[in-house]
């Protein structure tokens, strides 16, 4: 069974920071999720990626898999960035599923 | 574009009470269908996935059932509810298994 990690678990950061979220996982997979849950639990995805690296507005997602590691970071930091960001693991081919990492809240001061 | 809709948004039920949360996806035609629980303090855990109608996969045992009567509809039922039950339940959709999740609003379920 993977084992995701995240770090950190809470993040507080001043607005305009450059944020950095990681992610560990131990067991090969066929992609990596990064998604973001809002205050009241809705849960957006933000990027999937399998190799390099991605990046959509302020957002960038890196993963190595030779380390089993993702970034998400977020440049320009804003206090509407403030949420949960989970990353989320898959591999099984037709047998897909996906396993969670527990979350990291990050809140972004004005 | 597709939509998912997944309903009630909160309710409280006592212990033994049933349950019933219902997912329709809009906009597509046969997708993956899944339900997760997030209980406090702790990563998403998929409980239930459907590839087509009539076809369900149960993760992890449990009290709860999952239906899956039309291509676009999504049920996830108990007959009696335990406190253990409480959490936030959420509906997603993808195009094929190892593909971007879609997820609904989301059900937020207190068991008294």
């Amino acid at each position: 069974k993977n084992e995701v990690e995240q770090s950190p678990q809470n993040l507080t950061a001043q607005e305009g920071e450059f944020i950095t979220i990681n992610c560990s996982y131990s067991v090969g997979i066929s992609a990596l999720h990064w998604l973001q849950q809002h205050p009241g639990g809705g849960i957006v995805s933000l990027f999937m990626l399998s190799s390099g690296k991605k990046k959509h507005g302020r957002l960038i997602a890196t993963i190595n898999i030779q380390e089993k590691h993702s970034s998400l970071h977020i440049t320009a930091s804003h206090p509407r960035d403030s949420a949960v960001y989970i990353c989320a693991v898959g591999s099984g081919g037709s047998n897909y599923k996906l396993t969670f990492g527990k979350g990291t809240l990050l809140t972004v001061n004005p | 574009s597709q939509t998912i809709h997944q309903w009630p948004a909160t309710l409280v039920q006592p212990v033994g009470s049933p349950l019933s949360l219902e997912c329709t996806v809009e906009g597509t035609s046969n997708p993956n269908l899944y339900w997760y629980r997030q209980a406090a303090g702790r990563g998403l855990q998929l409980l239930f996935y459907s590839v087509g109608i009539g076809q369900i996969s149960s993760e992890v045992p449990q009290n709860l059932s999952a239906s899956r009567p039309q291509d676009r509809q999504f049920i996830l039922s108990s007959k009696k509810l335990l406190l253990s039950d409480s959490g936030f339940y959420l509906c997603a959709w993808s195009r094929v298994p190892a593909n971007v999740l879609t997820f609904g609003a989301g059900s937020r379920l207190t068991v008294l």
